[in-house]
């Protein structure tokens, strides 16, 4: 069985404050990395789709990192803001299910005004 | 350009009863797939396709039942429903993740069922 593994699972910081969360994956067979946020009640939505060895992906005060040969991931949210408030999920494309995507469990960050 | 189309929003259901939940796609994607997402886990993979004609097994396959006769279409069939079955549904549509570059997956709005 191939697991995708995130930490924390939640997280609260204050506004300003800067983050990070990690997820792990099997390193043999990699294809690519996703990186999706899920607000509540709406639809997870993607911030990266990441395929290189030591990748890195920006989009605005969101950046996330790849390992491939280690079989991790970091994505990092400078200077929180409340909109940040998501579950962010992490999948890798599973050889053992078709290329489908599989997740992991997800960090829940709640950010405090 | 509707994107992913996923219809009830809601559905309650009592024990034993069958219900289809919708999913269509308008973006000429080839894969298609539904997860079920139930508190402290992620989103698990039930049914997949890969192209129209072609369904497989995800994760947690039991008491579902998929068809894809069209590439637009993939319903979800809960053939008895039981309350274990009780969770937030979504489907996804992507193009293929491994001979496209950027392949990120669209969601549908999600289907919250509960079975009593």
């Amino acid at each position: 069985i191939l697991n995708v593994e995130q930490s924390p699972q939640s997280l609260h910081v204050q506004e300003g404050d800067s983050t990070n969360f990690t997820c792990s994956f099997p390193s043999s067979n990699f294809y690519a990395l996703h990186w999706y946020r899920w607000e509540t009640a709406k639809s997870p939505e993607a911030l990266f789709v990441m395929t290189l060895n030591g990748d890195e992906k920006k989009k605005g005060r969101i950046s996330a990192t790849l390992n491939t040969k280690e079989g991790y991931s970091y994505l990092y949210i400078k200077g929180s803001q409340p909109e940040d408030s998501a579950t962010y999920l992490c999948a890798f494309i599973n050889p053992n299910a078709g290329n489908m995507l599989t997740f992991g469990g997800g960090t829940r960050l709640m950010v405090k005004p | 350009n509707a994107g992913v189309t996923q219809t009830p929003k809601f559905q309650v259901l009592k024990t034993g009863q069958s219900m289809t939940l919708q999913c269509a796609q308008d973006m000429n994607h080839e894969y298609m797939s539904w997860y079920r997402q139930d508190p402290g886990m992620g989103l698990r993979l039930i049914h997949y396709s890969v192209g129209a004609g072609i369904t497989d097994q995800g994760e947690v396959p039991n008491g579902y039942n998929v068809s894809r006769s069209t590439t637009e279409d993939f319903p979800l069939r809960l053939l008895s429903a039981a309350p274990s079955q009780t969770s937030v549904y979504f489907c996804a549509s992507s193009y293929s993740h491994t001979l496209t570059g950027d392949t990120e997956a669209f969601f549908g709005q999600g289907t919250r069922l509960t079975v009593v």
